[in-house]
C-alpha cells in the first residue's frame, strides 16, 4: 500500500516552454503533498507544501509564479514549471501524507527528471 | 527554521564491517527522525525512523540512536553488504501547524567494497 506515482518520469523541453508534472497517490487519499527538487549529488530541498483545496505554501526563495502548484483532489497534485530555463533542470520528487495517517510519514514518488535545453 | 548537518559526505567500508553516519539538528522541537536510502535516479526509501520519545531503535542490521540533549542522531549498519551501497539521507521533522515538513541532511555516499 501507500504508492505514489509521478508522470512523466522524464521530460526534455526547450527553454521558455512550460512543463507539468503530476503526482498521484494510487491507493490512499493524501491531504498534503510535498514537492522537492534535487540537483545532481545534492540533497532534497523542499519547494512547497500543498494541501487539498487550498493554496500551496512555498519555501523561502522558491518563486510561486514560476512553480505553480495545484492540489485539486485528494489523490492528485500538479507542479507546473513555467517558462523553464536550463537552470530549472533537476530531479523533481513529490511525496504525500495519507489522510488519517501519521502526520510525520511521507510516501515518495519515483521522481521526474527534467532537462531544459 | 530547522537545520540538519550530516557527516561524513562519503564513506567507504569493507564488506562485513560496520558503517556509521551521524547527523545533528538545530530545532529542539523536532520530534521525528527518519533515514532514507536513495539509489541513483530512484526515489528515497525509508529504511528506519525514530521518534523523540525513544533513544534507540533496531531493525535487523540497521539501528538508529538519538540523543535529544545533544541534538544528534546516528545510523548504524552492521555486517555491510554490497547492496548497502547507496546515498543515505537523514532528516528531521518538526510539528508545525499540521503536516510536518522534513528537512534533509546533505547525504552520505556509502560504498561497500567487496
Amino acid at each position: 500500500g501507500a504508492v505514489v506515482s509521478q508522470h512523466p518520469s522524464w521530460v526534455i523541453c526547450k527553454s521558455g516552454t512550460s512543463v507539468k508534472i503530476e503526482c498521484r497517490s494510487l491507493d490512499f487519499q493524501a491531504t498534503t503533498m510535498f514537492w522537492y527538487r534535487q540537483f545532481p549529488k545534492q540533497s532534497l530541498m523542499l519547494m512547497a507544501t500543498s494541501n487539498e483545496g487550498s493554496k500551496a505554501t512555498y519555501e523561502q526563495g522558491v518563486e510561486k509564479d514560476k512553480f505553480l502548484i495545484n492540489h485539486a483532489s485528494l489523490t492528485l497534485s500538479t507542479l507546473t514549471v513555467t517558462s523553464a530555463h536550463p537552470e530549472d533542470s533537476s530531479f523533481y520528487i513529490c511525496s504525500a501524507r495519507a489522510l488519517g495517517g501519521l502526520k510525520e510519514t511521507q510516501y515518495f514518488g519515483p521522481g521526474t527528471r527534467l532537462l531544459v535545453l | 527554521g530547522e537545520n540538519v548537518e550530516q557527516h561524513p559526505s562519503t564513506l567507504s567500508v569493507q564488506e562485513g564491517d560496520s558503517a556509521v553516519i551521524k547527523c545533528t539538528y538545530s530545532d529542539s522541537a523536532s520530534n521525528y527522525f527518519p533515514w532514507y536510502k536513495q539509489e541513483l535516479g530512484k526515489r528515497p526509501q525509508l529504511i528506519i525512523d525514530i521518534r523523540s520519545n525513544v533513544g534507540e531503535k533496531k531493525d535487523q542490521r540497521i539501528a538508529v540512536t538519538l540523543n535529544k540533549t545533544a541534538k544528534h542522531f546516528s545510523l548504524h549498519i552492521t555486517e555491510t553488504q554490497p547492496e548497502d551501497s547507496a546515498v543515505y539521507f537523514c532528516a528531521a521533522s518538526t510539528p508545525n501547524q499540521g503536516a510536518q515538513k522534513l528537512v534533509f541532511g546533505q547525504g552520505t555516499r556509502l560504498t561497500i567494497n567487496p
